[in-house]
């Protein structure tokens, strides 16, 4: 059963860091991973979508990778900003499509 | 474009009330998703609907569930006589044809917020 989890749980930085968020995965035989972010009361926003061929994706200051093999993949933001405060969630798809999503990360950029 | 849309977007029901959630999905999108995620807990896989094939519900919790879509355009989410563990947001997500082995992309909709008192 594939599992996915996610490090840290919270994390808070001062803005204009760099920093990366951890998603592990207990079966390697995914079809895609992919990146979202969850503002407070609201749905999934789309980040970034890696297909199981690929070892990156980049869009503006974020950039995900995946090591396929080893069962992990990291998001990368850089310069963070208080607009970025969101709670990220990773996912994999396997052979239905379906997503098994990580409990997610809560993250607050500090002015 | 328009993205994914689900109604209502708040419900409040009585323990026992049955429930009817809607859910559009983006125009030409073949592949349509329900998840659920209770308080703090994590998203979890309800039934998973792909053209005309028979679906996937694997996820559903119990035969109170059940969801049906037709063609390709709106999905009802039903759940019977709720129960107060039912309490979640409903989310819908589409996507597009899956083609090639690579299963693409998943935009979700704002969700359904139930409370089942």
């Amino acid at each position: 059963k594939q599992e996915v989890t996610q490090i840290p749980a919270a994390l808070s930085v001062p803005e204009g860091e760099n920093l990366v968020l951890n998603c592990s995965f207990t079966d390697s035989a995914i079809y895609n991973l992919q990146w979202f972010r969850q503002d407070p009361g609201k749905g999934l926003t789309s980040l970034l979508l890696i297909q199981s061929s690929q070892r990156e994706q980049t869009s503006g200051r974020l950039n995900a990778s995946l090591d396929k093999s080893s069962g992990r993949s990291t998001l990368y933001i850089a310069a963070s900003q208080p607009g970025d405060s969101a709670t990220y969630l990773c996912a994999v798809s396997g052979n239905t499509g379906k997503l098994i999503f990580g409990q997610g990360t809560t993250l607050q950029v500090k002015p | 474009g328009a993205g994914v849309s689900q109604s209502p977007s708040n419900k409040v029901t009585e323990k026992g009330k049955d429930v009817e959630l809607r859910c559009d999905p983006i125009s030409g999108h073949t592949a349509l998703y329900w998840y659920r995620q209770r308080l703090g807990q994590g998203l979890e896989f309800l039934i998973y609907f792909q053209g005309n094939s028979a679906p996937d519900k694997s996820g559903l919790p119990s035969d109170r569930f059940s969801a049906e879509r037709t063609g390709e355009s709106v999905s009802t989410l039903t759940i019977q006589r709720t129960q107060q563990e039912d309490s979640a947001v409903y989310l819908c997500a589409s996507s597009p044809h899956y083609s090639g082995g690579a299963y693409n992309e998943q935009f979700f909709g704002p969700g359904t917020r139930l409370t089942v008192l």
